[in-house]
């Protein structure tokens, strides 16, 4: 299975957009990339998720390099209910998926 | 569309005893993953079942075991319970319908959160 890297913790101010990189260099062509976060305590929740191209929905834009060696999360205005732990998933097709320890973003009044 | 439920929410056990958790699964979902979190060991997965069978299985001893219904509905099972199973016990589901978009996303219920005493 394809590892992802993701720095450990990360702030972010309130208001401003908040940019979670993985790097994902191993990543094969039919891997999705996934990305969860987890609010302290509850179940992890979706976000967003794709194969190559960039991506974008009610929560969050992802940012997929050409090489598809890394992606990146965009939060374009991050708000205190957006603390959470995110995880960036690579996935094969028909295979389960594999949390990381995830990025820690804490956004700051 | 009611979410993924698990019961119990909260349960003590001593050392020895055994535990079954349950998972109910978003209505439409064939798939129910199980994962272990722990605050050392961060999120892992147990193990996933599909059309009753279990698929996937990670790297736990024997004594988690798991099984699901006809309804899709699963349990898991902890034998024999070490301190160390301490931990909150998450359950997910997906639809599993080919790679279409959002039919392999997982929707996790809140949790089971054991303690060992």
């Amino acid at each position: 299975d394809a590892k992802t890297t993701q720095p450990t913790s990360m702030d972010c101010a309130e208001g401003r957009a908040a940019n979670l990189p993985c790097n994902h260099s191993t990543i094969s062509g039919n891997e999705y990339v996934y990305w969860y976060r987890q609010i302290h305590s509850q179940g992890p929740q979706y976000i967003i998720h794709g194969l190559k191209n960039n991506e974008t929905n009610e929560m969050a834009s992802l940012i997929i390099t050409e090489d598809r060696k890394s992606s990146t999360l965009i939060l374009p205005h991050a708000t205190l209910r957006d603390t959470a732990v995110y995880y960036c998933i690579v996935r094969p097709a028909g295979n389960q998926f594999y949390f990381g320890t995830g990025t820690s973003l804490t956004v700051i009044p | 569309k009611a979410g993924v439920t698990q019961t119990p929410r909260y349960l003590i056990k001593t050392r020895g005893q055994q535990v079954t958790l349950s998972c109910s699964p978003i209505s439409g979902h064939r798939s129910v993953s199980w994962y272990q979190q722990t605050p050392g060991q961060g999120l892992q997965f147990l193990f996933e079942y599909f059309s009753e069978t279990q698929r996937n299985k990670g790297n736990f001893p024997g004594r988690f075991s798991g099984r699901q219904f006809s309804n899709s509905r699963s349990e898991m099972n902890v034998s024999t319970l070490e301190l160390g199973d301490s931990a909150l016990y998450l359950c997910a589901s997906r639809r599993v319908a080919g790679e279409a978009r959002g039919a392999n996303v997982l929707t996790f219920g809140a949790g089971s959160r054991l303690t060992v005493l």
